[in-house]
């Protein structure tokens, strides 16, 4: 069974830090991706990282993935109140269509 | 373009009862997946389905039942409820079986009394 470790579960930290969520796994996966998700709605799809060592950036947000294709990490800049909210990885690679990771709870306090 | 669309967004249910949850994906959409989620859990997979028959299952009892029609439309049923079975039911559709974005909808939450 594949299976997706992210860290850390919850954090919380002021306006204008810098952050890093880490999103591991000892399975190889085809792809993987970064969604997040608000109260009361499902997953919104942020990236898709395909190759091993692809680095994509989504304005303060950079997703990296490992060259091994088993670890990725969603690093944000400079975070904002409006970052707050439950960031997932998927990964995709078995009959199980998409693995989840546990999710990181994310508090930005202005 | 509508989105993934489900119904309904909430309901309770007594334990022994059984619960049908709908879904209409975006236009186009052949696939549709089903996950469950839970605060223990996380997301987890339920089953996915692509011309209207099944192609992929998690690891959840057989309870836990889907059907897709002509029209894509999914629905998933869940006889027998257990107060364990209380959850968020997202529903996702997405062009074709692998190497597309998928798209979820808000939600169904079940509350099992």
């Amino acid at each position: 069974t594949q299976l997706l470790e992210q860290s850390p579960q919850f954090l919380s930290i002021q306006e204008g830090e810098n952050l890093t969520v880490y999103c591991n796994s000892s399975s190889v996966f085809s792809s993987l991706q970064w969604y997040r998700q608000e109260p009361g709605e499902g997953p919104v799809l942020l990236v898709t990282v395909v190759t091993g060592g692809e680095v994509k950036k989504l304005k303060r947000l950079t997703f990296q993935f490992g060259d091994a294709r088993k670890d990725s990490s969603l690093h944000i800049t400079a975070a904002q109140p409006g970052d707050t909210g439950l960031y997932l990885c998927a990964g995709e690679g078995g009959a199980q269509k998409l693995v989840f990771g546990q999710g990181t709870r994310l508090t930005i306090n202005p | 373009k509508a989105g993934v669309t489900q119904t309904p967004r909430y309901l309770i249910k007594t334990r022994g009862q059984q619960v049908t949850l709908s879904c209409s994906p975006i236009s186009g959409h052949r696939s549709v997946s089903w996950y469950q989620q839970t605060p223990g859990q996380g997301l987890q997979f339920l089953f996915e389905y692509f011309s209207e028959t099944q192609r992929n299952k998690g690891n959840f009892p057989g309870r836990f039942s889907g059907r897709q029609f002509s029209n894509s439309r999914s629905e998933m049923n869940v006889s027998t409820l257990e107060l364990g079975d209380s959850a968020l039911y997202l529903c996702a559709s997405s062009p074709a079986l692998a190497g597309n974005t998928i798209y979820f909808g808000e939600g169904s939450w079940l509350t099992v009394v």
